[in-house]
């Protein structure tokens, strides 16, 4: 089946310091690659779309100057949280669509912990 | 896309199937129902789909109703590794998946 890897899958950094998250499609290629958050008990939320070769799509409520998403290629997307605060830790998920398939096939999540 | 109610929880027993139930009376011709698991701290992983069939993998079954305003799906003997949390998702074309709360599955021996 169809793999997405995150990387790093824990990390910790202190209040005002930016986290880049990566994600990587690795056995096929992905033109559309979404990226959710999940805070404990609750549910996953999309945040934002992000396509290969053009600007993310975000979603209503989510900062696109505060979570930075870089999809350069067609197996890679980045999500960078910037000036990163206690609030912003949460559990990131991305998740890739193969081209003629419609399930998404998900990543294993980062854990963001903001001191 | 389409908004589904799902139990918030629901039991079964190890080796037995668990029926799980979703309703979505508000589905769209072209919406497939989607069904993914998320084992705790883990991506969702993805369980099956349909549109109007019933469908059957490797994993599990869907049942779809006539009218599709509803489905079940079903794990056919549960293992204590399928214990999990179970979202139900009306999806269209978009792309975009819209998780709600789902329904947390314990399996107990």
């Amino acid at each position: 089946g169809a793999v997405v890897s995150q990387h790093p899958s824990r990390v910790i950094c202190k209040s005002g310091t930016s986290v880049k998250i990566e994600c990587r499609s690795l056995d096929f290629q992905a033109t559309t690659m979404f990226w959710y958050r999940q805070f404990p008990k609750k549910s996953l939320m999309l945040m934002a779309t992000s396509n290969e070769g053009s600007k993310a799509t975000y979603e209503q409520g989510v900062e696109k100057d505060k979570f930075l998403i870089n999809h350069a290629s067609l197996t890679l997307s980045t999500l960078t949280v910037t000036s990163a605060h206690p609030e912003d830790s949460s559990f990131y998920i991305c998740s890739a669509t193969p081209a003629r398939y419609n399930e998404q096939f998900f990543g294993p999540g980062t854990r963001l912990t903001v001191l | 896309d389409a908004k589904t109610t799902q139990p918030p929880s629901m039991d079964c027993a190890e080796g037995r199937a668990a029926n799980l139930p979703c309703n979505h009376s508000t589905i769209s011709g072209n919406e497939y129902v989607y069904w993914y698991r998320q084992i705790h701290s883990q991506g969702p992983q993805y369980i099956i789909h349909g549109l109007k069939n019933n469908e059957t993998n490797e994993m599990a079954s869907l049942i779809i109703t006539e009218d599709r305003k509803s489905s079940t799906l079903i794990l056919p003997h549960a293992t204590l590794r399928d214990t999990a949390v179970y979202y139900c998702i009306g999806h269209s074309n978009t792309g975009k998946l819209i998780f709600g709360q789902g329904t947390t599955l314990q399996v107990k021996p």
